[in-house]
């Protein structure tokens, strides 16, 4: 069974300042998606990563999938408050099925 | 707004009752899935329909089923309830089978609270 590993857990930073946050598995992904979820509402989707070593840019958002396909990050530069969210790691499961999504890194941006 | 609704938005019920969530894809999308998301196992895949047929099966019990219809919504039953099936189930919706460039589009979610 894959398992996407997520960290930090829980972050809390001042507007202004940037941030990376993490997803990590032992397994190797042909693909790996990047969510948010708000208080309230389903997630949605961010961005997809396909090949390793790629870079993908959302405004203020930089994801990179790893070399090897097993991880990926997201940094956040010069965090808003309407960047707090859940942010949510996916991937297809070894059968190319149905989505493993990680656990998530619960982001609070302070004005 | 994604384009996929859900009903009802929020439900109360009790333990042993049998509940009935129903979900709207968006238009063209032939594949519903259905997630269950509380504190402590996060976002869990449930199961998958594509044009009205069954196609992946995730963490399911067996109190829980679900169906497409022709019309392409999608019911997620649950019954013999218990306390901790108390959680937010999500259905997401998409144009095609699970692929690496699917996007599924998540509805806003009912929150079951089971008493």
């Amino acid at each position: 069974t894959q398992l996407l590993e997520q960290s930090p857990q829980f972050l809390s930073i001042q507007e202004g300042e940037n941030l990376t946050v993490y997803c990590n598995s032992s397994s190797v992904f042909s693909s790996l998606q990047w969510y948010r979820q708000e208080p309230g509402e389903g997630p949605v989707l961010l961005v997809t990563v396909v090949t390793g070593g790629e870079v993908k840019k959302l405004k203020r958002l930089t994801f990179q999938f790893g070399d090897a396909r097993k991880d990926s990050s997201l940094h956040i530069t010069a965090a808003q408050p309407g960047d707090t969210g859940l942010y949510l790691c996916a991937a297809l499961d070894n059968y190319g099925q149905n989505f493993v999504f990680g656990p998530g890194t619960r982001l609070s941006v302070l004005p | 707004d994604s384009g996929v609704t859900q009903t009802p938005k929020h439900l109360i019920t009790a333990t042993g009752q049998r509940v009935t969530l129903r979900c709207s894809p968006r238009s063209g999308d032939l594949s519903v899935y259905w997630y269950q998301q509380s504190l402590d196992q996060g976002l869990q895949f449930l199961i998958q329909y594509y044009n009205g047929e069954e196609r992946a099966k995730g963490n399911i019990l067996e109190r829980f089923s679900a169906q497409q219809f022709p019309d392409l919504h999608s019911e997620l039953n649950l019954s013999s309830l218990e306390l901790g099936d108390s959680a937010l189930y999500f259905c997401a919706s998409s144009v095609g089978l699970a692929g690496s460039q699917e996007t599924q589009y998540f509805g806003p979610g009912t929150r079951l609270l089971v008493l």
